[in-house]
C-alpha cells in the first residue's frame, strides 16, 4: 500500500525555522516528482514547491522562493521542506504529494505564533 | 504565475449531472497543462480524482470524468451521490511551476 507520512510540524515562533519530513512506504520517492502543498485554516490549497524525480531540478511558487527549500534523501526515501524566517501567515497544514500519480500524505500542522 | 479560476460554488441534485471548470489567466487550457482534479472533504487530505486532463486513478468513481471544454479543463460528475458533496480543486502545470484553482464547493441537494 502506498503511504506518505508527514512529520515535523508544530508550534514555532515568528522568525524561526522548521524542517518538515515526508516518509514514503510502498512508494519510492525517487521514482516520482514530489510536491509540497499547504492549506491555511479555512482556505484553499496552495502549491509550495516541487522536486524532479531525479533530484536535478527544483521549483518554487514565487511566495516561497528564497525562504523554503525542498530536498530529499534517497537512502531514507524521505522528502523534506526546510522553512526559514517563518511568519504568522505560514500557519497551515502542509501536505506532501506526488503529482503524478496522485498520492497525498495526511498533512502536518505548522503553527507560527508568539 | 498564472491565476487559475474555478466556480466558487455549484449545486447539483442527487442523480444529476454537473460540470466544474478550470480556466487560466494566460489563455486556453490545453493538454500541456496536465490538469488535475482533487476532491477534499472537511477534515481530510485531498484525494486525486483526475490527472493529465482525463486519466483516472484506481479509486476514482466511474461517475467522474475529466476533459477539455471551451478552452478550460472540466470535471463532469454524472449521477451525483450525496457523498460527492465536497470541495473540488483543479491544478494546472506550466513551465514555471504549478498553480491551484481557488476551489469549487459542490453541494448535492
Amino acid at each position: 500500500e502506498v503511504q506518505l507520512v508527514e512529520s515535523g510540524g508544530g508550534l514555532i515562533q515568528p522568525g524561526g525555522s522548521l524542517r518538515l519530513s515526508c516518509a514514503g512506504s510502498g512508494f519510492t520517492l525517487t521514482s516520482y516528482w514530489m510536491d509540497w502543498v499547504r492549506q491555511a485554516p479555512g482556505k484553499g490549497l496552495v502549491w509550495v514547491a516541487r522536486i524532479k524525480s531525479d533530484g536535478t531540478s527544483t521549483s518554487y511558487a514565487d511566495s516561497f522562493q528564497g525562504r523554503f527549500t525542498i530536498s530529499r534523501d534517497s537512502a531514507k526515501n524521505t522528502l523534506y521542506l526546510q522553512m526559514n524566517s517563518l511568519r504568522a501567515e505560514d500557519t497551515a497544514v502542509y501536505y506532501c504529494a506526488s503529482l503524478p500519480p496522485g498520492a497525498w500524505g495526511q498533512g502536518t500542522l505548522v503553527s507560527v505564533s508568539s | 504565475q498564472a491565476v487559475v479560476t474555478q466556480e466558487p460554488s455549484l449545486t447539483v441534485s442527487p442523480g444529476g449531472t454537473v460540470t466544474l471548470t478550470c480556466g487560466s489567466s494566460t489563455g486556453t487550457v490545453t493538454s500541456g497543462h496536465y490538469a488535475y482534479w482533487f476532491q477534499q472533504k472537511p477534515g481530510q487530505a485531498p484525494r486525486t480524482l483526475i490527472y493529465d486532463t482525463s486519466n483516472k486513478n484506481s479509486w476514482t468513481p466511474a461517475r467522474f470524468s475529466g476533459s477539455l471544454l471551451g478552452g478550460k479543463a472540466a470535471l463532469t460528475l454524472s449521477g451525483a451521490q450525496p457523498e460527492d458533496e465536497a470541495e473540488y480543486y483543479c491544478l494546472l502545470t506550466s513551465g514555471r511551476g504549478v498553480v491551484f484553482g481557488g476551489g469549487t464547493k459542490l453541494t448535492v441537494l
